[in-house]
């Protein structure tokens, strides 16, 4: 039973440039939400997609925006890239939205230089 | 907005002495509660939860944490640990109705010597 899988692993961009990075959720889930976890601190919420829609958001600007496709997979982006953005992006999948249990991918570690 | 406090950044101590770790949130409204811990190179993986009923409850890897609603806590312990549970462990938080956004503490690391 795979678990929840991200890509790339590892990524350094430049600053002003735009990123895609993509999760799988667990299989049997259909919901995905995506956090932010900068160095030294607990991740934060970015949004959920569930039914392929933007269901809830967190405090992040208009350059993060994200997608959900039939198959429940996702895919989160980020425009004009700003050094502060660098981070480790978690994706977590659930079933349904009712607060069930997340579980985490490894993440995907994002450099802005 | 809820938020999620974690007392201590770090912790340091020798294997079987007994740990415990200080989560508190500030919400008013119905919770479930979590730990997640994140061993060294490996993904966040869930602990233990609270829903609802008995307010101890025993996670994984011989965890259990307390749920006292009256001081908005949900501290973790441990009696005895192990090398092994050397990690950082995050409390997080999920108002029931906030769907499953969680709201994270900024974790703890806990460094057991052997």
């Amino acid at each position: 039973d795979a678990g929840v899988t991200q890509s790339p692993t590892h990524l350094i961009k430049t600053r002003g440039q735009q990123v895609t990075l993509r999760c799988s959720p667990k299989s049997g889930h259909d919901t995905v939400s995506w956090y932010q976890q900068a160095l030294g601190q607990g991740p934060q919420f970015i949004f959920q997609y569930y039914e392929e829609e933007e269901r809830q958001r967190g405090n992040f600007p208009d350059r993060f925006s994200g997608h959900q496709f039939p198959n429940y997979s996702s895919e989160l982006n980020v425009n004009a890239l700003l050094l502060g953005d660098s981070a480790l992006y978690l994706c977590a999948s659930s079933l349904g939205t009712g607060g069930a249990v997340a579980f985490f991918g490894q993440g995907t570690r994002l450099t802005v230089v | 907005a809820q938020s999620v406090s974690q007392h201590n950044h770090h912790v340091i101590l020798s294997e079987a002495a007994s740990l415990e770790l200080g989560c508190n949130y500030s919400y008013g409204g119905t919770v479930n509660l979590f730990w997640y811990v994140q061993y060294p190179g490996q993904h966040l993986q869930l602990l233990l939860k609270y829903f609802s009923g008995d307010p101890l409850v025993k996670g994984i890897k011989g965890f259990e944490a307390e749920f006292i609603k009256s001081k908005f806590s949900f501290n973790l312990r441990k009696p005895s640990v192990q090398w092994s549970d050397t990690a950082e462990y995050f409390c997080a938080v999920n108002p029931k109705a906030a769907g499953n956004k969680l709201t994270f503490g900024g974790g703890t690391r806990v460094l057991v010597k052997p």
